[in-house]
């Protein structure tokens, strides 16, 4: 059975990181595709990136260019999401996915981010 | 930036039929590109409903359907059920942005 894992919540200062990771299982990890999606509270689903896990293949939504960036580790079937220069408005759910085509077919559980001063 | 609008809300009463719009452009839904659907229960990770702008995952009761025609796509849900009540998201990919978009989200109310 398909099953994403994800780390748990995190209080993080203005300026400062945050590195979310998820873990797989049932499913062959090298050349899938590992999606991210933050959810502030009570706002839609926004897509931040995406990683094609063995080819180290990437692709970042434009907004969060600069900030992010997703890696992935073979031998422990795990993806990351850094997000750096954290904001308040960073403050959000942040979720990972499994990509086998265009569709998001099994979820994590989501990793609470808090941005406070 | 949001580029899939939604109508905020929607509601019925149970047993009804509710639709839920997609609406798009040239980049993206009437590009071509699949549109998927997800359900949102509260508190909880979404859950992919509809994938391949028609296709029914396995466990999806065939209650829900999707469909898509140039720039938007419908979600369908027949013999709406209390738990049905929920968030409804459609995705696809946009060619102008080169990155997948979510849609603005529909809150569905059983009265």
């Amino acid at each position: 059975q398909m099953q994403l894992v994800q780390s748990g919540p995190e209080v993080k200062k203005p300026g400062t990181s945050v590195k979310v990771s998820c873990r797989a299982s049932g499913f062959t990890f090298p050349r899938s595709a590992v999606q991210w999606v933050r959810q502030a509270r009570g706002q839609r689903l926004e897509w931040v990136g995406w990683i094609v896990v063995g080819s180290d293949n990437t692709n970042y939504a434009q907004r969060f260019q600069e900030r992010v960036t997703i890696t992935s580790d073979m031998s422990t079937s795990t993806a990351y999401m850094e997000l750096s220069s954290l904001r308040s408005e960073d403050t959000a759910v942040f979720y990972c996915a499994h990509g086998a085509g265009s569709d998001f077919d099994y979820w994590g559980q989501g990793t609470l981010v808090t941005v406070s001063s | 930036q949001s580029v899939l609008t939604q109508p905020p809300s929607v509601s019925g009463a149970p047993g009804q039929r509710v639709t839920i719009s997609c609406t798009g452009s040239s980049s993206n839904i009437g590009a071509d590109y699949d549109v998927n659907w997800y359900q949102q229960l509260p508190r909880t990770a979404p859950k992919l409903l509809i994938y391949g702008n028609s296709n029914r995952p396995s466990g999806v009761p065939d209650r829900f359907s999707g469909s898509k025609s140039g720039t938007s796509a419908s979600l369908a849900i027949t013999g709406l059920q209390a738990e049905d009540e929920a968030d409804y998201y459609c995705q696809s990919y946009d060619s102008s942005l080169s990155g997948y978009v979510f849609g603005t989200g529909t809150k569905v109310t059983v009265l």
